[in-house]
């Protein structure tokens, strides 16, 4: 299986912040890498996938970028409503993993 | 607009068969474009992928849970299914349904959160 790494686990910002969040895979993925955005009691949000390109409907402070093993995940200008987790997923192969999540709080 | 809805029972005893069905409403499950997911999500934990399933009948699931897995589809109500087989309570989970795209699951259910216990 391949193991999707995520850091860190939690993080504090405030409104403005510029926001870097990472994935590692556990191998390479080339750019079948997704970013997914949950909030409290709610099911995930695409927010990114093929590594870099933004889901219809997503803000445009959110961009992707990576490809092989690293990504990223920026946030250009926190805003109260992205306070979140942010899980990244691999479907380079089956099984299909998740890394453990990134919380961002506000500080 | 595709709207996806999870339904089934909230509490299922310990080695019973965990049956959940998800309807699929603003478009159609015949769809060759799109495959059929299910994910589950263990009590303040992170997301664990289960099944897809392919229109063409085809279906792969997550290793750890295969031998205990079935889905299937009903294309006349434009549902899909799952069925966990001899759960414990390590089944107990939010459990999603969600439409996938050229790899990428764009719309999700809500979730329905279930219980396994006597």
């Amino acid at each position: 299986d391949i193991q999707m790494t995520q850091s860190p686990s939690s993080l504090s910002a405030s409104v403005g912040d510029r926001v870097t969040l990472t994935c590692r895979a556990s191998q390479s993925i080339t750019n079948y890498l997704n970013w997914f955005q949950q909030k409290a009691g709610k099911g995930p949000n695409l927010l990114i996938y093929g590594a870099s390109r933004l889901q219809i409907g997503v803000p445009s402070r959110f961009s992707g970028s990576g490809s092989g093993t690293d990504f990223t995940l920026t946030i250009s200008s926190l805003q109260p409503e992205d306070f979140a987790i942010y899980y990244c997923q691999q479907t380079y192969s089956f099984p299909l993993t998740f890394g453990q999540g990134t919380k961002v709080e506000i500080k | 607009q595709v709207q996806l809805q999870e339904s089934g029972p909230g509490l299922v005893k310990p080695s019973q068969t965990l049956s959940l069905t998800c309807n699929v409403s603003g478009g159609s499950i015949t769809s060759g474009a799109y495959h059929w997911t299910w994910i589950r999500q263990h009590p303040g934990k992170g997301l664990e992928w289960i099944a897809n399933i392919y229109y063409s009948g085809s279906t792969y699931s997550n290793p750890s849970l295969r031998s205990r897995v079935t889905t299937s589809l009903d294309t006349s109500k434009n549902q899909f299914s799952l069925k966990l087989s001899s759960v414990t309570a390590a089944d107990t989970a939010v459990y999603y349904c969600a439409r996938t795209f050229n790899n990428y699951a764009d719309y999700w259910g809500q979730g329905t959160p279930v219980t396994v216990s006597s």
